[in-house]
């Protein structure tokens, strides 16, 4: 079975702080883990993928296939980085997306 | 270009009623996908059509959840005799078809069945 676990519901810190936000997947195969973003009054949008193995928005994610883990990280937050983050895993030759519950990013000034 | 739309943006029903809601893909784009976003469970599959290919169904929760794609393009998913716990912001996206080619995700309609 596919399964996508943010641990943090809600994570706030201060503007210039890291940040990472984290995500472990179940998945018997090889996965590909996508980070979707969604700002205030805004649509899901694709945030970064770990094939593309860039940096968007100053954010960065690698994939540990021996943890399981996709966490996202960026060095210094800043406070248009406020919005809800999904993990999202997709199965070998699938299409469809299994999302995490998401997490609800805030950065304070 | 535009988008994905979806219409209508909100939609009030009483329990036991049928819906439809209507989503319209980015043009030129062949794969088309059904989630259902609640309070509690997140982001879920419901649907994915590809083409001409028979759709994955595996996320529809119950026979009263249906859906359609007319000409490859336009796509209506229907629930039948509403519950209260079908209430949710429901999103379609679309992409072009290649493995794993990035979904645009339209606004989503929000239902709320009383």
């Amino acid at each position: 079975a596919q399964r996508v676990t943010q641990p943090e519901k809600l994570l706030s810190v201060f503007k210039g702080a890291p940040v990472e936000l984290k995500c472990n997947y179940s998945y018997s195969g090889s996965p590909e883990l996508f980070w979707y973003v969604q700002y205030s009054r805004q649509r899901l949008q694709l945030l970064l993928r770990h094939i593309s193995r860039e940096s968007i928005k100053g954010f960065t994610a690698d994939l540990n296939k021996g943890e399981t883990s996709f966490h996202l990280k960026k060095p210094f937050a800043q406070e248009e980085d406020s919005a809800m983050y999904y993990c999202a895993l997709s199965g070998q030759g699938a299409q469809k997306l299994v999302f995490g519950q998401g997490t609800r990013l805030t950065i304070n000034p | 270009g535009a988008g994905v739309s979806q219409s209508p943006s909100n939609k009030v029903t009483e329990k036991g009623k049928d819906v439809e809601l209507r989503c319209d893909p980015i043009s030129g784009h062949t794969a088309l996908y059904w989630y259902r976003q609640s309070l509690g469970q997140g982001l879920e599959f419901l649907i994915y059509f590809q083409g001409n290919s028979a759709p994955d169904k595996s996320g529809l929760p119950s026979d009263r959840f249906s859906a359609e794609r007319t000409g490859g393009s336009v796509s209506t998913l229907t629930i039948q005799r509403t519950q209260q716990e079908d209430s949710a912001v429901y999103l379609c996206a679309s992409s072009s078809y290649r493995a794993l080619e990035t979904q645009y995700f339209g606004p989503g309609t929000r239902l709320l069945v009383l």
